[in-house]
């Protein structure tokens, strides 16, 4: 079966940079999303990675290494509002990519 | 365009009745999905379209049912409500729903309770 491993808490001071890992076992994927979820909210998408390597969008950066069945979502000059849930998701390639496999998630703690 | 919209934003039922969480978009997006979201476990898909007319399950979709008549509506039925479906549900559709980058879009979401 598929399944994403995430760390379930982060916390980290603002202005910092933070690491969110996700590791996954999977038969095969187009590419890894993150997705974040504020407290009360829908999650809204952040980055993609179809490709090993680094994806940059802003402040925040996404990594892709299929070889280590890892990736990370790398967030850069942490502000308060980014306290938020992180999740990173997949698309399952032996169902055409029709079926997206979710981690559970990883809640952000932002510090003042 | 409003997106993805779903209602009812909250609702209460008794164990055994039955409702319909409504689902629309306005981006004549192909592929539509319902998830369910429980504390701590992420999203998990409950059943999946690829067009109209097209309808597959997730990874949970037992006690609930699905169809799609046109592009942009997509609502999940609840047969017989138990207590075990008592969640957040979120609908979500994006262009293709396959191969490579294809952003999904969520809904507000429906805060459902079972008694």
């Amino acid at each position: 079966g598929q399944s994403l491993e995430q760390p379930s808490e982060v916390t980290a001071v603002e202005g910092a940079i933070v690491q969110i890992n996700c590791t996954y076992q999977t038969s095969g994927f187009y590419g890894l999303s993150w997705y974040q979820q504020h407290d009360g909210g829908a999650p809204t998408f952040l980055s993609y990675n179809a490709l090993d390597g680094l994806e940059e969008t802003g402040r925040f950066s996404s990594f892709l290494s299929r070889s280590d069945s890892y990736g990370y979502l790398l967030l850069q000059e942490l502000q308060m509002k980014d306290s938020a849930s992180y999740f990173c998701a997949v698309r399952d390639l032996n169902t055409g990519g029709f079926k997206t496999i979710f981690g559970a998630g990883t809640r952000l703690f932002v510090k003042a | 365009n409003a997106g993805v919209t779903q209602t009812p934003k909250f609702q209460v039922l008794k164990t055994g009745q039955s409702m319909t969480l409504q689902c629309a978009q306005d981006m004549n997006h192909e592929y539509m999905s319902w998830y369910r979201q429980d504390p701590g476990m992420g999203l998990r898909l409950i059943h999946y379209s690829v067009g109209a007319g097209i309808t597959d399950q997730g990874e949970v979709p037992n006690g609930y049912n699905v169809s799609r008549s046109t592009t942009e509506d997509f609502p999940l039925r609840l047969l017989s409500a138990a207590p075990s479906q008592t969640s957040v549900y979120f609908c979500a559709s994006s262009y293709s729903g396959g191969g490579a980058k294809d952003t999904q879009y969520f809904g507000p979401g429906t805060r459902l309770t079972v008694l």
